[in-house]
């Protein structure tokens, strides 16, 4: 199965900066089955992206996701109080879909 | 705005079989692919397996001998049996929806655009 390593583990940023974060496949992925989600404590995780690059519905335009090889990016443009949770990454090029660890993204 | 609902018991005990339904509303659940995931406490996302509408399933292979999934069109709800259940299936399982319609084959996968908000089982004695 296809290992998804996300990082950083955890990233402390302030409201307002940027945040990136990353996310690497063990083989190849096409960019069309690469998503990431968004999960607050004691909730369900949400679609963000999907097909690497294209919003999920009532996503706002801060969140952006961007491919280079087997190399996934997330990027926050500028961070709200309510963008601080954990997110991941999940592949559905290949049987069994699988998730990254996840990064947290934490109040500086 | 589909909706999920996870339900079933909270405990259940080691070697007995864990069941769990997902009632799906503001949608049919006909042609769509219907999935369970789990998510120990504090740690990641598992898929666990789907089904599609006709009853057509495909399971991670890593719990496949051990898991079995139905659907009830007539009911707009799909259902999880996990069996032989140790301290190590204890977490939250959520129901979710692939978001792209229609069958697309045994090999062919999309995200999942609508979860339930989790149901935490417990194993233990």
């Amino acid at each position: 199965e296809i290992v998804l390593t996300q990082s950083p583990g955890t990233l402390s940023l302030s409201p307002g900066e940027r945040a990136t974060l990353s996310c690497r496949a063990s083989q190849s992925v096409s960019s069309s089955y690469l998503a990431w989600y968004q999960q607050k404590p004691g909730q369900a995780p949400r679609l963000l992206i999907y097909g690497a690059s294209s919003r999920a519905t009532g996503i706002p335009d801060r969140f952006s996701g961007s491919e280079s090889g087997t190399d996934f990016t997330l990027t926050i443009s500028r961070l709200e109080p309510e963008d601080f949770a954990v997110y991941y990454c999940q592949q559905y090029h290949t049987s069994p879909p699988t998730f990254g660890q996840g990064t947290k993204v934490e109040i500086k | 705005q589909v909706q999920l609902q996870e339900s079933g018991p909270g405990l259940v005990k080691p070697s007995e079989t864990l069941s769990l339904t997902c009632s799906v509303s503001g949608g049919s659940i006909s042609s769509y692919y219907w999935n369970w995931i789990r998510q120990p406490a504090g740690k990641g996302l598992e898929w666990i397996g789907r089904i599609y509408s006709s009853g057509k399933s495909n399971y991670n292979p890593s719990l496949r001998s051990r898991v079995s999934m139905s659907v009830d069109t007539s009911r707009n709800q799909f259902s999880l049996k996990l069996n032989s259940v140790t301290a190590a299936d204890t977490a939250v399982y959520y129901c979710a929806r692939e978001g792209r319609v229609g069958y697309y084959g045994s090999e062919s996968y999309y995200n999942f655009d609508y979860w339930g908000q989790g149901a935490l089982v417990t194993v233990s004695s």
